[in-house]
């Protein structure tokens, strides 16, 4: 059974760059696109971007190009990096796995990891 | 319009039916994939494609739609079904996801 785990830093400072990464166990990271999601205190879910096993990506024009996504199939991971960050980027970030099976839903979440963005 | 749009919240009876619309964004030419999340946790795929049910999903669960919108109905709804629902298309032609603005489900 496939798990995700996000991992990164609680805190991040205004301006600087948010860093996280999402752990695939329980099964390859190839032949999938891998997804983050994010969503603010009492708010609904945003959509942030996704990165396909081959490194091809793409991502939410509303972050403005500030988003930087990777994948890392030899240690069956992958990586968001959002920079110059504000304290609107405040949230919960979440990795998902887009599944063909499920015509490109997202079929397995991560926990989700709180970040907060305050100097 | 590039928003999908949900009523805020749906209140019901226990055993009674939940219908949960979600329109916009020309959503009568893409897949349409509804969310379940419960406080504290993360959202769980209930229905994709309109109306397939992932493995686990119960039947009395379901998805439609009709030209323009989607529906997610929740037949003899439980205490268990309480909490956000989100609905979900993928822009093909944009490269890009868009969640709808959620719905909260109160079990009365």
């Amino acid at each position: 059974q496939v798990q995700l785990q996000e991992s990164g830093p609680g805190l991040v400072r205004p301006s600087e760059t948010l860093s996280l990464t999402c752990i695939v166990s329980g099964g390859s990271i190839s032949t999938y696109y891998w997804s983050w999601i994010r969503q603010p205190p009492g708010k609904g879910l945003e959509w942030i971007g996704y990165v396909y096993h081959t490194g091809s990506t793409s991502s939410n024009p509303s972050l403005g190009g500030r988003v930087s996504l990777s994948v890392n199939p030899s240690k069956n991971q992958f990586s968001l990096s959002l920079n110059s960050v504000t304290a609107a980027d405040t949230a919960v970030y979440y990795c998902a796995r887009v599944s063909q099976l499920v015509v490109y839903g997202m079929d397995v979440w991560g926990l989700g990891t709180a970040v907060t963005v305050s100097s | 319009s590039n928003v999908l749009t949900q009523p805020p919240s749906v209140s019901v009876a226990p055993g009674q039916t939940a219908r949960i619309s979600c329109g916009g964004y020309n959503i009568e030419r893409k897949s349409v994939h509804w969310y379940h999340q419960k406080p504290g946790q993360a959202p769980v795929l209930v229905v994709f494609d309109y109306s397939d049910r992932p493995s686990g999903i119960p039947e009395r669960i379901s998805g439609s739609n009709s030209g323009n919108t989607a529906t997610l109905t929740i037949a003899r709804v439980e205490a268990g079904d309480e909490g956000d629902y989100y609905c979900q298309v993928w822009d093909i032609s944009n490269d890009y996801y868009v969640f709808g603005t959620g719905t909260k489900v109160t079990v009365l």
